[in-house]
């Protein structure tokens, strides 16, 4: 069954680093999505992506965040200069269609030290 | 600002018990989707409700949508341990690919 992938699934980094977090959407899906989840909270969206661009993102995706989607096949979302307020699992999420379920990568944990 | 209120939030219960769990949201909305999470694991869809009325049955697990009230339900029949997880109700507010808007989640915990 087609699923969404992510890589890696725990990224311990250093606050003020940059890091990028990687997915590998369903293969036929055309709307993509970064959605995180502090620990114990609920899960917050962070970025919509469709054909090539944003379609929408959050107050929470100002400019310390980047999406792309640099091949065809993956999306990243680039943290720049992470703060210790970053730590949380991050989910991409792909849909097929609008109005659709999106299905969800398995995460990855980002920790801030 | 949407606004998504889950009630329970905690909900510990025994086998062979019915419960509901409710969703309520604050904007006309008719497109609402249930997911479950198990411990450290990803999201997943469990049921789209996509129109005033709908109702989708799952096993032990059923849902519904009333747009009018603005309210969807997640009712569980005879509860087994295997049931036990996170529970997120999730609103799309616009037509376009937008994000969804989640709910706070209900902790559920089925006892033997």
């Amino acid at each position: 069954e087609p699923e969404v992938t992510q890589t890696p699934s725990h990224q311990v980094t250093q606050m003020g680093q940059e890091v990028i977090l990687r997915c590998v959407p369903i293969s036929n899906h055309l709307y993509f999505y970064w959605y995180r989840q502090i620990l114990g909270q609920k899960v917050e969206f962070l970025v919509s992506f469709y054909n090539n661009e944003i379609s929408e993102k959050s107050e929470i995706f100002d400019d310390q965040f980047s999406v792309e989607r640099p091949d065809g096949s993956n999306f990243t979302l680039k943290i720049r200069s992470t703060k210790l307020e970053d730590s949380a699992m991050y989910f991409c999420a792909s849909g097929g269609q609008l109005n659709t379920e999106a299905f969800f990568g398995q995460g990855t944990r980002l920790t801030v030290v | 600002e949407l606004k998504v209120e889950q009630n329970p939030l905690f909900l510990s219960m025994q086998e062979g018990k019915n419960y509901t769990i409710y969703c309520n949201y604050s904007t006309t909305s008719d497109r609402l989707y249930w997911y479950r999470q198990d411990p450290g694991k990803s999201l997943e869809s469990l049921f789209v409700l996509l129109s005033n009325g709908a109702v989708k049955q799952e096993g032990r697990l059923m849902a519904s949508l009333d747009t009018k009230a603005r309210l969807s339900t997640l009712h569980i029949t005879a509860a087994v341990h295997d049931l036990s997880a996170t529970y997120f109700c999730a609103v799309d507010e616009g037509g376009g690919a937008d994000g969804l808007t989640f709910g706070k989640g209900t902790h559920l915990i089925i006892q033997p």
